[in-house]
Order: C-alpha cells, then structure tokens, then sequence
C-alpha cells in the first residue's frame, strides 16, 4: 500500500505562533496533495490542497510548501489561534484513480493561550 | 463543494446484527466513497461505490461485511453486517465533484458495537 508518512503525532502551539505539520510520500505518481481539519465529533473538512507544479501555495493564514524533489510537503499555520486546535491530516491521490485518497496518520494540534 | 447528510449520526448496537448507514448528496456526483475512522486513529477507504455497478473495496474489506448500495448519483448506503466489537469506528461517506480531484465528507456516523 501507498503510504503517506506524517509527522509530528502531536503539536502544541502557543498563541501567534507557527504550526508546522510535514508529510512524506512514496508514490511519485501522487499528484494532488489536500490538508484536511477535523474537530471532534466532526467529518474531515478540506482545508487546502497544491498540485507539483507549484513550490507553495498559500490561502490567508494557511501555507502549503511543496518539495517534489524530496517528496515532502508541509502545511503551515501563521499566527495559529486556539480555534485552530483541531487534528489535521495530510493526503494524496493520483489523476486516474478515481480520486482514492491516501491518508496520513494525522497530527492533533493544540494551540494554547 | 457539496452538502453532504449521513443517517444515523451515531448508533450503539449488540454483537451480531447490522447496521445500515445511508449518504445523501445535495447535487449528483460521480464518485462516492466510504471510510473507516477508527478511534484516534486516520481514515481507512473501505470501497468506491459505483452507480449502476457493484462497489470496488479495498484489500481486507470484502463485499460480505461491508455491503454497498449506489441507487443514483445522490444516495449511497453502507452496511455494517455481523458486527463485532472490532467494527467500533466513525464511518465516513465523501464525493469527489469532479473538480480537480476535491473530495468532501460527510458528518460521520459514529459506532459502537457492545
């Protein structure tokens, strides 16, 4: 099975600061990279997504860093706020397989104040 | 994205009986699926299920405990059959639009089996 290799397990997080999440893929047919944010109780909300074919792609306070290369990439959090303590998971699919996701084993994020 | 219903929410049930989930979409998609969330744990694909055709599963879920349904391209239900306590876990429906690879979930349904 492919594997998305996620890390750290958990994270905690002052107030303003910085969350950095990092995931690692095997299969370099992955082609779509999505962050998802679950809260407790609740089903997995798509937060942001990249393609390879950019190196970073950024919506409001959330950043997504992109190595092929390496095959890494990494979600960041600026200014994370308590609200934000949620679990999140890093995934991968790739074009022609019916859109089958791929998950990480996720990271519980506590941002404290 | 799309607005995604799952019955029940959340359902205790005993050893040994079935339990049936259903997922509604509010537009017509073209790919659904189901997965598995066991407690603190990722998500799991259990099968795609095909509209028209039989559902395709993943390595170690099989057609017999986890039986799919995919009447139309809004509604899709799956069965938890013969459960056991092992089958304890939040059971998730999502779509893929077809919008650039997007997929969104449902609520969940979250079940414990005594």
């Amino acid at each position: 099975q492919q594997q998305v290799k996620q890390s750290p397990q958990s994270l905690i997080v002052q107030k303003g600061g910085i969350s950095i999440i990092n995931c690692a893929y095997e299969n370099t047919a992955f082609d779509y990279f999505p962050w998802y944010q679950q809260f407790p109780g609740k089903g997995p909300a798509l937060l942001i997504a990249i393609r390879p074919d950019v190196s970073e792609k950024k919506e409001g306070r959330f950043t997504i860093s992109f190595n092929k290369s390496a095959k890494q990439f990494s979600l960041h959090i600026m200014d994370s706020q308590p609200g934000d303590s949620a679990t999140y998971f890093c995934a991968a699919s790739r074009t022609g397989t019916a859109s089958k996701l791929t998950f990480g084993t996720g990271t519980r994020l506590q941002v404290t104040l | 994205s799309a607005v995604i219903s799952q019955k029940p929410s959340r359902d205790i049930c005993q050893r040994g009986t079935s339990l049936t989930i259903q997922c509604q979409v509010d537009s017509q998609v073209t790919m659904m699926f189901w997965y598995r969330q066991q407690p603190g744990q990722s998500l799991t694909l259990i099968a795609t299920a095909n509209q028209g055709s039989e559902a395709t599963y993943e390595s170690g879920f099989v057609i017999d405990k986890f039986p799919i349904s995919r009447p139309n391209l809004t509604f899709s239900t799956l069965t938890v059959s013969n459960m056991s306590p092992e089958d304890s876990s939040i059971y998730l429906c999502s779509v893929a639009p077809g919008l650039h690879n997007e997929q969104f979930f449902g609520p969940g349904t979250r079940l414990t089996v005594l």
